[in-house]
This record gives C-alpha cells, sequence and structure tokens, in this order.
C-alpha cells in the first residue's frame, strides 16, 4: 500500500459524459500528479500540482483538467468523453517537486475508466 | 475497431540469475531517471533513481547505470526472483516537473 488513495476504483460510462477521478495524497506529500495508461500508449503524463498550484503539463487534453485543493486532494476532469479515453488514469504523490533524492513519486492503485 | 496494444519487450531469466533491462531515452536535458516496476493490476512502483550527475546508482539487489552520451540507461537486478517477475519501466524527467515513461519491458523469472 502505498498511501495514495484513488476513487473510484472502477467507472463505466457512456460517451460525451463527464466524470471526475479523486486523488488523496500521501500524508505530507504536497504535489500530485497524473497519469494516463492505455493499451496503445503507455504511461503518459498528464499534469503535476504542487501546494495546489499547476506546475507543469503533459499530453492532457482540453477535455480534460485538473485541481489540487487547500487541504491537498486532487480531481481530474474528464468530460465529452471518447471511447480512446477508456484507460486507467493513475495519480502518484511525492514530498516536494523537484528532483530531489526525496521525491519518489508513489502511485495510487488506479481508477479504471472504460467507455462504451 | 480492433485493440492493438503496446508491443512490450520481454526478457525471460531464470530465478537466481542477473536480469539486465535497458532503456533508451529521448531528451538529451533530462537530469532525473527513474526506474519503476509495475506488477499485474498495481500502480507502478518506484525502483531507484538517478540523477544526471551520477552514472551509476545502487540499491538493493538493483543497480542503475546512466550513459549521458549514448543516452541509455539500464537496470541490472541481481539474483532474480520469480517476485521480480513484472513489467518495468524507465522514466526521464527534466527537475522533476514533467515525466514521460519508456513503453516499459515484461520480465518473467522462470522458477
Amino acid at each position: 500500500d502505498s498511501g495514495v488513495t484513488q476513487t473510484p476504483k472502477h467507472l463505466i460510462t457512456a460517451t460525451g459524459q463527464r466524470v471526475t477521478l479523486r486523488c488523496s495524497p500521501r500524508s505530507g506529500d504536497l504535489s500530485v500528479y497524473w497519469y494516463q495508461q492505455s493499451l496503445d500508449q503507455g504511461l503518459q503524463f498528464l499534469i503535476h500540482y504542487y501546494n495546489g498550484e499547476e506546475r507543469a503539463k503533459g499530453n492532457i487534453l482540453e477535455r480534460f483538467s485538473a485541481q489540487q485543493f487547500p487541504d491537498l486532494h486532487s480531481e481530474l476532469n474528464l468530460s465529452s468523453l471518447e471511447l480512446g479515453d477508456s484507460a486507467l488514469y493513475f495519480c502518484a504523490s511525492s514530498v516536494a517537486g523537484g528532483a530531489t533524492s526525496t521525491d519518489t513519486q508513489y502511485f495510487g492503485p488506479g481508477t479504471r475508466l472504460t467507455v462504451l | 475497431g480492433e485493440s492493438v496494444g503496446l508491443h512490450l519487450p520481454t526478457l525471460s531469466v531464470q530465478e537466481g540469475d542477473n536480469s539486465i533491462i535497458n532503456c533508451a531515452y529521448s531528451n538529451s536535458a533530462s537530469d532525473y531517471f527513474i526506474w519503476y516496476k509495475q506488477e499485474s493490476g498495481k500502480g507502478p512502483q518506484f525502483i531507484i533513481d538517478i540523477r544526471s550527475n551520477m552514472d551509476k546508482r545502487q540499491g538493493q539487489r538493483v543497480t542503475v547505470l546512466l550513459n549521458k552520451t549514448v543516452k541509455h540507461l539500464s537496470l541490472q537486478i541481481a539474483a532474480t526472483q520469480p517476485g521480480d517477475s513484472a513489467v518495468y519501466f524507465c522514466a526521464e524527467s527534466i527537475s522533476g516537473n514533467q515525466f514521460y515513461f519508456g513503453t516499459g519491458t515484461s520480465l518473467t523469472v522462470i522458477p
């Protein structure tokens, strides 16, 4: 158990819908990262938040958005869902947000999204 | 349409042998590299990391080697055990803000 929690574990929805995925980082971690893992594209970095502020964006679609709240939990919002959005969505947390020896990322168990 | 999955490189080793997993990274500006292990149905798990000012780092049974000249990273696992069977990913980062993962290598340990 990494200490990172994600809800829900599974989500099945239809095309065109909107969903929200939730992540609670490990106690004391200030950074949250979101990743998408699909069969055809592997693990893709989406976005990084540090202490409530967006720090970096990766391959995140405009239909997707995220935020980190004052209590440091984060939500990933996916809208106008398409079949190709079906994937595992992971969040990870780390103590800080830079490349120091303490910045190990701890991954949550993931949310499996299925778009029908 | 038909779903096409990634074709993961595979490595099979005998229990007790050493394993070497290789990774080529793409960005010469990357300064931080990490190896992760992902077991079926679980999230990636940190194994070891290395910064670009080093060329070798050792952990418990694992060693990471970094060759910046050819942008190559390797993970060596000593005395491989059945519990090491998993998919291994390397990741590169610039200053720990964005992370880019390789496609992964599937390691199977034969008892």
